[in-house]
């Protein structure tokens, strides 16, 4: 069975530019997690759905992050415009329910220049 | 609101030595559950606990829940090499909603 799919792995790109990151959770996995994780902290929630509903999206700047996940499977996290602080690993984790255990994806490490 | 902390935020640790990482949450928990990260690598699940005062072991590995249901632990007898990494326990609301704490990293001395 096929882990939590991310991509890309990396991305550098210049501040007020956009970007999106995608994730591909477990087959059948109905919890998405969008985490956020700093060097030597642990990951941080942006934003959970339950099956195509954001039901937890508190943490998320709405400014100018956005998150979709449409016929509840795949996700794309979008910044635009990014800033120098959005530099960080961003997570994508999925679990069959709420509660479960999550099964995280390899992260993408953005670097914003 | 909910804070989860960590202590030690670092361990040193002698090959073959025993250690104790310790998770406190501010709010009583529904459960808990604990990851490991190796370096370069993302968060792998470990274990949850669920029940007030509940104990499980992972071969080496010794989690706690505690009665109250606002601490844990995590305990390592005879360190490995392999157990090199960081921990996080990530707390659990009534909500359902998990609450990460910032990890304990260990090293291992050979």
């Amino acid at each position: 069975e096929a882990g939590v799919v991310q991509s890309p792995r990396y991305k550098i790109i210049e501040k007020k530019q956009p970007v999106a990151f995608w994730c591909n959770p477990i087959s059948g996995h109905n919890t998405l997690y969008w985490y956020l994780q700093n060097l030597g902290q642990g990951p941080e929630l942006l934003i959970r759905y339950e099956n195509e509903e954001a039901v937890d999206d508190s943490q998320l700047p709405k400014d100018r992050f956005s998150a979709e996940r449409l016929k509840g499977v795949d996700s794309t996290l979008k910044i635009q415009p990014a800033e120098l602080g959005d530099s960080a690993v961003y997570l994508c984790a999925s679990s069959l329910v709420l509660g479960k255990e999550q099964f995280f994806g390899p992260g993408t490490r953005l670097t914003v220049l | 609101g909910q804070q989860v902390m960590q202590i030690p935020q670092y361990q040193h640790v002698q090959e073959g030595e025993d250690f104790t990482t310790y998770c406190n949450s501010s709010t009583t928990l529904s459960n808990i559950q604990w990851y490991k990260q190796r370096p370069g690598g993302h968060p792998v699940f470990l274990i949850q606990l669920v029940k007030s005062g509940e104990v499980k072991k992972q071969k080496r590995l010794t989690f706690q829940f505690g009665e109250a249901k606002k601490n844990s632990s995590l305990h390592i007898t005879a360190t490995q090499t392999t157990d090199v990494g960081t921990y996080f326990c990530a707390g659990a609301d009534s909500w359902g909603k998990f609450q990460f704490g910032a990890g304990t990293q260990v090293v291992v001395t050979p």
